[in-house]
């Protein structure tokens, strides 16, 4: 059981828009920043926002963070069949002392 | 450009010792700005954080794992390791290293931490 939920799995089609959402506390959420990963099949994840809404160099526009009280929330727009992916939250949990994820979310684009 | 590589036995044996290196080049391990940490996906299953090293020894690691996990850190070799003892079936999984960022934002009083880059992983099996 993580720390942080996420839906299993969302979907869309492509050239839409999909958020995925990622819900947790006090002790992490709502007292942190959030970072969020993408892990394309058979690889590493990949680091997509950090600091709730902070894009690295080389990540397109087309993904956006956000974070309200205990809640965080990813945006993907112009939806690709690339896309495809399990996305993971992650954050500070300050109870824990350690960094949690939430269980990850599965995108399909149809 | 920063890269990350594991290295360790695939096979491990029930109640041995789980031993993993990871080692970095394009970049100093005794970069002041980061940690270094592992982190281990079970097949099909979703990503946990193991534990984090600075360059100076400093660790934590993860509660529910803390009383097995062991980081060590080489900074002559440019490399980190995870020793996690007693393994079980539980403990297959593919085990990442990555480079972690963290810090403390004195304006919002929140800590930020995130991942990157990352290794490309190896699967550690417990099998008998």
């Amino acid at each position: 059981q993580s720390v942080l939920t996420q839906p299993p799995s969302v979907s869309a089609a492509p050239g839409q828009k999909v958020t995925i959402s990622c819900s947790g506390s006090s002790s992490n959420i709502g007292n942190n920043y959030v970072s969020w990963y993408q892990q394309l099949p058979g690889t590493a994840p990949k680091l997509l926002i950090y600091d709730n809404n902070k894009r690295p160099s080389g990540i397109p526009d087309r993904f956006s963070g956000s974070k309200s009280g205990t809640s965080a929330t990813l945006g993907i727009t112009g939806l690709q069949t690339g896309d495809e992916a399990d996305y993971y939250c992650g954050t500070w949990d300050s109870s824990l002392s350690g960094v949690v994820f939430g269980g990850g979310t599965k995108l399909t684009v149809l | 450009q920063l890269q990350l590589q594991e290295s360790g036995p695939g096979l491990v044996k029930p109640s041995e010792t789980l031993s993993l290196t990871c080692t970095v080049s394009g970049g100093s391990i005794s970069s002041s700005s980061y940690y270094w940490g592992w982190i281990r996906q079970p097949p099909g299953k979703g990503l946990e954080w193991i534990g984090s090293i600075y360059y100076s020894g400093s660790t934590y690691y993860n509660p529910s794992l803390k009383s097995r996990v062991t980081i060590s850190v080489d900074t002559s070799k440019n490399q980190f390791s995870l020793k996690l003892s007693s393994v079980t079936a539980a403990d297959t999984a593919v085990y990442y290293c990555a480079r972690q960022s963290q810090g403390y934002d004195i304006l919002t009083g929140y800590q930020n931490n995130w991942f990157d880059p990352w290794g490309q992983g190896t699967l550690v099996t417990v099998s008998s």
